[in-house]
């Protein structure tokens, strides 16, 4: 089945504590990205990688780092949490474009609490 | 910047109404256009897409959306909801074949029973 895993669902954790959210992908695709969703802001995009190695910033990269070693895996990393990164987090994956599929797959997403 | 308007927030509608959300993006290029839904609790799954072709799309459950080029729009429509359709609904648009998806804010749609 054609899924975009992550992990954890729900995190509590306290200011400064690095923590890594994972995203997994089974679909081989090339685009991968990050998302928070915050009420009333709708989806803002975090980070975004076209493939291995390659790593650009979207809309609100910062206090947050990614890494993209593998096609699969692409872990958005919070080195020192802060209250206001307080959100709900979505990782997202699609094919290259010009297959007609650019549809984007998401994870079931990640909601994430800094005390 | 290209960017993509909800104007909507907050619906509210009964059973057996019909729905209308309007979605309006700022781009002159060629665009791929998606709605996509997020029930409560769940994650964003995609409703329905136009990439080219028939500017009347038809999604699941029962949702239509029409492209109108002159009018930078893509509108979803229901001729009639049902209380399951509670959700959010977010408007999404690619432009020039790019990986990157710009979305709207989202519009919280309430069906009342």
């Amino acid at each position: 089945e054609a899924q975009v895993t992550q992990n954890p669902r729900y995190l509590i954790t306290v200011t400064g504590k690095k923590l890594t959210v994972t995203c997994s992908q089974n679909m081989n695709h090339e685009y991968m990205s990050w998302y928070r969703q915050d009420p009333g802001l709708g989806l803002r995009q975090i980070y975004y990688s076209m493939n291995v190695e390659v790593t650009d910033k979207g809309d609100v990269p910062e206090g947050y780092k990614v890494s993209r070693k593998e096609k699969r895996n692409f872990p958005l990393i919070l080195e020192s949490p802060s209250p206001n990164q307080t959100s709900l987090y979505f990782c997202a994956s699609s094919a290259q474009i010009g297959t007609g599929n650019t549809e984007a797959f998401f994870g079931q997403g990640t909601r994430l609490t800094v005390v | 910047a290209q960017s993509v308007s909800q104007h909507n927030h907050h619906v509210i509608l009964s059973e057996a109404a019909s729905l209308e959300l309007g979605c309006n993006y700022s781009y002159g290029g060629t665009v791929n256009l998606f709605w996509y839904v997020q029930y409560p609790g769940q994650h964003l799954q995609l409703l329905l897409k136009y990439f080219s072709g028939d500017p009347l799309v038809k999604g699941i459950k029962g949702f239509e959306a029409e492209f109108i080029k002159s009018k930078f729009s893509f509108n979803l429509r229901k001729p009639s909801v049902q209380w399951s359709d509670t959700a959010e609904y977010f408007c999404a648009v690619n432009v020039d074949s790019n990986y990157q998806l710009i979305w709207g804010a989202g519009t919280k749609l309430i069906i009342k029973p």
